[in-house]
């Protein structure tokens, strides 16, 4: 149990244009969902976290206005990369938490976004 | 300012022996720190923890290690098997703003040779 899928695995799009990245909890009800960033070599990064129903709360640094996070239903959270560029390329990966600690999360297997 | 730190990228044992795997920090307000192994194409999923206030946790062939004067700890696996080739994150805990944070190091690739 406590399956997480992503989708797309892989996207490349043109600079400029906007990628939705979706997460979702197969097989349980995720209250709270993250989005991470990993760079190469670098570590994972925590982007925002999104609560079902309220506004996602982001890291410092990270523009809300570039990286949409909607967390509509229990199961389903999407990360809209708006007005994308080459320096937005990397590995965004999400996990979920139905409740209880924060390493009672469960990853989704990440996305690799390239932008050209 | 990298608060997880894991200066080993890649790590090669042989199977049957001890694995070592080590992560330093550098905030003193983490409460919990954990271990997550992951496979190519999957994401990380959690592999042991371990609280600020304990020096050991262990669970089957995994152990781990925190040594806080020091604000090391160490993943040890024993024995080591080839199943358990994968990349390693070290994460650590904070509370901050009501909601709880994990902050993860870059990862040591493992691999056990058969």
């Amino acid at each position: 149990g406590a399956v997480v899928s992503q989708h797309p695995s892989r996207v490349i799009c043109k600079s400029g244009t906007s990628v939705k990245i979706e997460c979702r909890s197969l097989d349980f009800q995720a209250t709270t969902m993250f989005w991470y960033r990993q760079f190469p070599k670098k570590s994972l990064m925590l982007m925002a976290t999104s609560n079902e129903g309220s506004k996602a709360t982001y890291e410092q640094g990270v523009e809300k206005d570039k990286f949409l996070i909607n967390h509509a239903s229990l199961t389903l959270s999407t990360l809209t990369v708006t007005s994308a560029h080459p320096e937005d390329s990397s590995f965004y990966i999400c996990s979920a938490r139905a409740s209880g600690r924060a390493w009672e999360q469960y990853f989704g297997p990440g996305t690799r976004l390239t932008v050209t | 300012d990298q608060q997880v730190k894991q200066n080993s990228p890649s790590l090669s044992v042989q199977e049957g022996r001890i694995s070592i795997l080590n992560c330093d920090y550098t905030n003193s307000m983490f409460d919990y720190f954990l271990w997550y192994k992951k496979y190519p194409a999957e994401g990380p999923t959690f592999l042991i923890s371990i609280s600020s206030i304990k020096d050991k946790n262990e669970d089957g062939r995994f152990t781990v290690f925190l040594n806080k004067s020091a604000k090391h700890l160490s993943l040890h696996i024993v024995p080591s098997q080839p199943g358990d080739s994968a990349v390693y994150f070290c994460a650590a805990r904070r509370m901050q703003g009501g909601s709880e944070k994990l902050v993860f190091g870059k990862g040591t690739k493992l691999t056990v040779n058969p």
